[in-house]
């Protein structure tokens, strides 16, 4: 069926430090990708997405291209910041026609920078 | 900037209580979601309802779930009688004929 599966964390790091947050999915067809971010307390929003293959996407430093070759959709960011610090969730859309858009979510990473 | 908004933020019942989750949709959105994420665990999806009608359920939305688009502003989950392991994060999320989704702040349900 169709998935995501995201590294398990937490992860922990200090701040300047580098991150990757590694996601594959399985899915028919080509679907839409995207990394969403929960702060403490908040709800889910769109950090950035990428709609087929070969794109970045990329906001507030944060990157990530779409592999579909390695069906992987890995995120980036070169120098983490202290507010960085939240839960970071991988999910596509399966093309249209195969369903009517719901996202299919990772279980989530929790990244925590400590200063 | 339009936003998705939710109420309450916290809902706590009795189980067995029937329960009412409020959220108001950006206005000229067209695609209406509901997703729950239990403590430490992944948002799932619950349903999505387009043109007044369910688009689509998951398997976690059984016959104690039910949807409403009332009166063309407000979009409802209720939970006829609710369970202990009915507690959880649900968030309400919107969009347009693009797919990006936006997702409101969230109802956290406390089921006792």
């Amino acid at each position: 069926g169709n998935s995501v599966t995201q590294m398990e964390g937490p992860v922990t790091l200090s701040e300047e430090a580098f991150l990757t947050i590694n996601c594959t999915y399985t899915a028919t067809g080509y679907p839409s990708l995207f990394w969403y971010v929960q702060y403490p307390g908040e709800g889910l929003q769109l950090l950035l997405k990428a709609t087929k293959a070969d794109d970045k996407g990329s906001n507030k430093g944060f990157e990530a291209t779409y592999r579909k070759e390695t069906t992987s959709f890995h995120l980036e960011k070169g120098s983490v910041q202290v507010s960085d610090s939240a839960v970071y969730f991988c999910a596509l859309i399966l093309p249209y026609g195969g369903s009517q858009g719901n996202l299919i979510f990772g279980k989530g990473t929790k990244l925590s920078v400590k200063p | 900037e339009p936003e998705v908004t939710q109420t309450p933020s916290h809902q706590v019942t009795q189980m067995g209580q029937e329960v009412i989750l409020r959220c108001v949709p950006i206005s000229n959105h067209l695609y209406f979601y509901w997703y729950r994420q239990i403590l430490g665990q992944k948002v799932e999806f619950l349903v999505s309802f387009y043109n007044n009608e369910i688009s689509e359920k998951s398997e976690i939305f059984d016959d104690q779930f039910s949807v409403e688009r009332p009166d063309g502003s407000n979009f409802t989950l209720k939970i006829r009688s609710t369970k202990l392991e009915d507690s959880a994060m649900y968030f309400c999320a919107s969009r347009n004929r693009g797919n990006e989704q936006f997702f409101g702040p969230g109802t956290r349900l406390t089921v006792l």
